[in-house]
């Protein structure tokens, strides 16, 4: 089945500077890349998403990149503030519903002022 | 939040008694899961429908069941809890079958003593 590995578990940045995390997936089969944004003690908020038919995608600060070749995907976000902290989670899945979301086990972004 | 709510959203129970979380939609959205999300492990699918009725295992559903009755209602039932289903517990639903976006619920907090 399929397996999702992500780096880092934790990133500390500065007020200002770019974030990155990444996500490697086994099946190739997979076809649609969502990442959560998760803050303390709510559900995982979707902020963005990618499907193997496009390499990038850009919603204002955040993008998100993907390389089918190498099987894996990564989160962009630059310019961070405070309000980016939190745990980010990147999931791979087969648009075929069912038991097919497999998630990463979640980074930790603090964005220091 | 795509119109999901849980609850209750925090329960503290004891070893061996019956527990049932609830999970309600008011969109008419026909896939919904239940994960849980523990430390070190991201989000684990437990169980999922794809309609009413119809419903299907996920990876740790051991110690579970689900119902769905109502296109609305899909209900997660621990028969005799134990400490290690100390977690918290989300539900998810398919907002568009088209892109397979998956959106998630608030959240329980489930305590076993």
């Amino acid at each position: 089945g399929e397996n999702v590995e992500q780096h880092p578990s934790t990133l500390s940045v500065q007020e200002g500077d770019s974030a990155v995390i990444k996500c490697t997936y086994s099946d190739s089969a997979s076809n649609y890349f969502p990442w959560y944004k998760q803050e303390l003690g709510k559900g995982p908020q979707l902020i963005i998403d990618i499907r193997s038919n496009v390499g990038e995608k850009k919603d204002q600060r955040i993008a998100v990149t993907l390389n089918k070749t190498a099987k894996h995907f990564s989160l962009h976000i630059t310019e961070t503030q405070p309000e980016d902290s939190a745990v980010y989670f990147c999931a791979a899945s087969k648009n075929n519903y069912g038991q097919n979301f497999v998630f990463g086990p979640g980074t930790r972004l603090s964005v220091l002022p | 939040d795509a119109g999901i709510t849980q609850s209750p959203r925090h329960k503290v129970t004891e070893t061996g008694t019956p527990v049932t979380l609830r999970c309600h939609q008011t969109e008419n959205h026909r896939y919904m899961y239940w994960y849980r999300q523990d430390p070190g492990h991201g989000l684990r699918l437990i169980h999922y429908s794809y309609g009413v009725k119809d419903t299907d295992k996920g990876e740790v559903s051991d110690g579970y069941s689900v119902s769905r009755s109502k296109t609305e209602d899909f209900l997660l039932t621990l028969e005799s809890a134990t400490s290690s289903q100390t977690s918290v517990y989300f539900c998810a639903i398919i907002y568009s079958e088209v892109y397979n976006e998956q959106f998630f619920g608030p959240g329980t907090r489930l305590t076993v003593l």
